[in-house]
């Protein structure tokens, strides 16, 4: 499976733009890449997922490097509710388990 | 509302005892998951189900069983094989289309 690495942590001041950086250089034409967050004492939620093309929706926008190496989720304006660990996911479009695989993720800081 | 209920919230287990931890959904999901999360970590897959009485081994499946008779029911046994089952349990289901997990809110178990 292609492997992905974050920041173990960032911090964000509140209303203020954060990008959440995640490299991914091993990844596959067919890997698709998905963002997950977890709040404390929650369970995951899903926040987006691309391929190719940058995408938005209402949480957040997924930014995708030309060669797709590399990836950033962006969220426009941090509140502190968006204080959670975020996960930078590949999941190859041939796998049909939906399996995930969760590494550490970016435990993301916001301060009033 | 439609979502994914585990049950209970904390669940405390007794040495050689086994516990069943539930896991329901009513989003008409075919696919279900369990994975454990310990401190400080990411989540890892236990067990999964794509279809109804059909289960699959995840990465770390020892000392758990499942079983999966409903389609909204997943229910997992933490067995007295697990000598080490401290830690927050999650259970997901997948919306097959856009390859989306939504999760439960957790069981957290703890050993007297």
């Amino acid at each position: 499976d292609a492997k992905t690495t974050q920041p173990n942590s960032m911090e964000s001041n509140e209303e203020e733009p954060v990008h959440l950086p995640c490299n991914h250089s091993t990844i596959s034409g067919t890997d698709y890449i998905h963002w997950y967050r977890q709040l404390p004492s929650q369970g995951p939620e899903y926040v987006i997922h691309g391929l190719t093309s940058n995408v938005n929706n209402r949480m957040a926008s997924l930014a995708i490097a030309e060669d797709r190496k590399s990836s950033t989720l962006i969220l426009h304006r941090a509140t502190l509710r968006d204080a959670a660990v975020y996960y930078c996911i590949l999941r190859a479009v041939s796998d049909n388990t939906g399996k995930l695989i969760f590494g550490q993720g970016t435990t993301l800081q916001v301060k009033p | 509302d439609g979502g994914i209920t585990q049950s209970p919230k904390y669940l405390f287990r007794k040495e050689g005892q086994n516990v069943t931890l539930s896991c329901e959904q009513n989003l008409n999901h075919d696919a279900m998951y369990w994975y454990r999360q310990d401190p400080g970590q990411g989540l890892r897959l236990i067990y999964y189900s794509q279809i109804v009485n059909d289960f699959q081994k995840g990465d770390i499946a020892e000392g758990y069983s499942v079983s999966r008779e409903k389609k909204e029911s997943f229910p997992l046994t933490v067995t007295s094989a697990q000598k080490n089952p401290t830690a927050f349990y999650l259970c997901a289901s997948r919306f097959t289309a856009k390859n989306i997990q939504y999760f439960g809110a957790g069981t957290r178990l703890s050993v007297l």
